[in-house]
């Protein structure tokens, strides 16, 4: 079974301050994903990437940096926390297989709180 | 840009009523996926289904690509299915990127 651990599972940040989302999978897949949920709005893809030591913008990326130091580890940094981006945030890995043999592996979440 | 259609939104279930929840694709795909979500919690895959259809115990999971469709049905609902339901597909333009729909919030009351 895949897997795929984020950390801290919930986090209180300050306004302004800065955060690292970590996340780890021992799955050897090349496709590492960040998402956030918000009520509403379902997932949207933040930062992503195919590959260690690159990262490509998602649909949301402002306010968001991503880094990618090994295939295993996917971090989503906020230089700046601001009350918006409180909510819940969820790692994923793929591997891109022979179309259409693809599926998607998610961490259990991390819950950010910015006051 | 991806366009991922969930319905209905929400559906309140007496227990042991059937159930049938839609997703409906803007684009082409190349796979997709349907997830389990209790509230506050993490992703549960169902099914990964990029064509036709698979079963596993009271679930049912039905693609049509060529109608850029995907159906989950819930048969004899418990109240332990009450949750989010979410469907994701695989875009075929380009790099392999996943889009979600907003999910269905479903309530089954005993």
């Amino acid at each position: 079974e895949a897997a795929v651990t984020q950390s801290p599972r919930s986090k209180v940040a300050v306004t302004g301050g800065k955060v690292t989302l970590s996340c780890h999978q021992t799955n050897n897949h090349d496709y590492m994903y960040w998402y956030r949920q918000d009520t509403g709005h379902g997932l949207r893809l933040i930062h992503y990437s195919y590959v260690a030591d690159s990262t490509e913008k998602g649909d949301i990326p402002d306010g968001y940096k991503a880094s990618r130091p090994s295939q295993e580890n996917f971090s989503l940094i906020l230089e700046l926390a601001s009350l918006s981006q409180t909510a819940v945030y969820f790692c994923a890995s793929s591997e891109p297989g022979t179309v259409p043999y693809t599926e998607v592996f998610f961490g259990k979440g991390t819950r950010l709180t910015v006051v | 840009g991806q366009q991922v259609q969930q319905s209905p939104a929400s559906l309140v279930l007496q227990e042991g009523e059937n159930a049938e929840l839609q997703c409906n694709f803007s684009t082409s795909l190349n796979s997709m996926q349907w997830f389990y979500q209790r509230p506050g919690g993490s992703l549960v895959s169902l099914f990964y289904n990029p064509s036709g259809t698979k079963q596993s115990g009271r679930l049912t999971s039905t693609t049509v690509i060529k109608e850029r469709r995907s159906s989950l049905h819930i048969s004899s609902s418990q109240t332990t299915d009450s949750g989010t339901y979410l469907c994701a597909m695989v875009s075929n333009t380009g790099y392999q990127n996943f889009y979600f729909g907003k999910g269905t919030s479903l309530t089954v009351i005993p």
